[in-house]
């Protein structure tokens, strides 16, 4: 059983597209994040949910927009796509502060 | 805000060797140290951590090292093996659910 999955795997998609990307968890994990790898594999948070709350918000274009409908669900929206969202985007889930965080697989996400 | 630099950003290593990732931290309020194992087109996946008020953990081959003074902490991998072979992230937490990552480092690991 997929602890953390991510829908879809590959995203391609043209600039000023509207898209989505679907997370859910299986763990009954209270906290859920999204993070960035870009080309350079570096990561960075984006957000952060803890019970469905936005906890942390960091700096993201206000063109990301985040939705937790429930404990087990953080989605990901991202109006008019640009170029240098291309990247891959990868939801987590951890019980709490200090304990592992468990990543899904990935969103490729390539703007055209 | 808190800033982790990680070194080397590739190294390799012949099967048997050790090998040594080393990361240092700015905050020096930072008090969890996670190591992180990404294979490819797999998401990471957390090898070992370490709190601040631990200076050494081990698991297997896996050791961590934490020096609070100076700020860094190291990654130890014993007996090297293929399957070692990833790309390896420190990355450093202050009492938040904030994870600031490294800039990974690529282990490989030659038959």
């Amino acid at each position: 059983d997929t602890a953390v999955s991510q829908t879809p795997k590959y995203l391609v998609t043209q600039m000023g597209n509207d898209k989505s990307i679907k997370c859910e968890q299986n763990l009954g994990h209270d906290t859920m994040y999204w993070y960035k790898q870009d080309s350079k594999k570096f990561l960075k948070i984006m957000f952060s949910y803890n019970n469905k709350e936005l906890i942390i918000n960091e700096t993201v274009p206000n063109r990301f927009s985040p939705k937790s409908p429930d404990k087990a669900h953080l989605n990901l929206h991202i109006n008019s796509l640009e170029l240098g969202d291309s990247a891959v985007y990868f939801c987590a889930s951890s019980q709490a502060w200090g304990h592992e965080a468990f990543f899904g697989q990935g969103t490729r996400l390539t703007v055209v | 805000g808190e800033n982790v630099e990680q070194h080397p950003s590739t190294l390799s290593v012949q099967e048997g060797d050790s090998a040594v990732i080393k990361c240092t931290y700015s905050d020096s309020a930072s008090n969890y140290f996670p190591w992180y194992k990404q294979e490819l087109g797999k998401g990471p996946q957390l090898i070992i951590d370490i709190r601040s008020n631990v200076g050494e953990k081990k698991d297997q081959r896996i050791a961590v090292t934490l020096n609070k003074t100076a700020k860094h902490f190291s990654l130890h991998i014993t007996e090297t093996q293929p399957e070692d072979s990833a790309v390896y992230f420190c990355a450093a937490s202050v009492n938040t659910d904030k994870l600031i990552f490294g800039t990974g480092t690529r282990l490989q690991v030659f038959p």
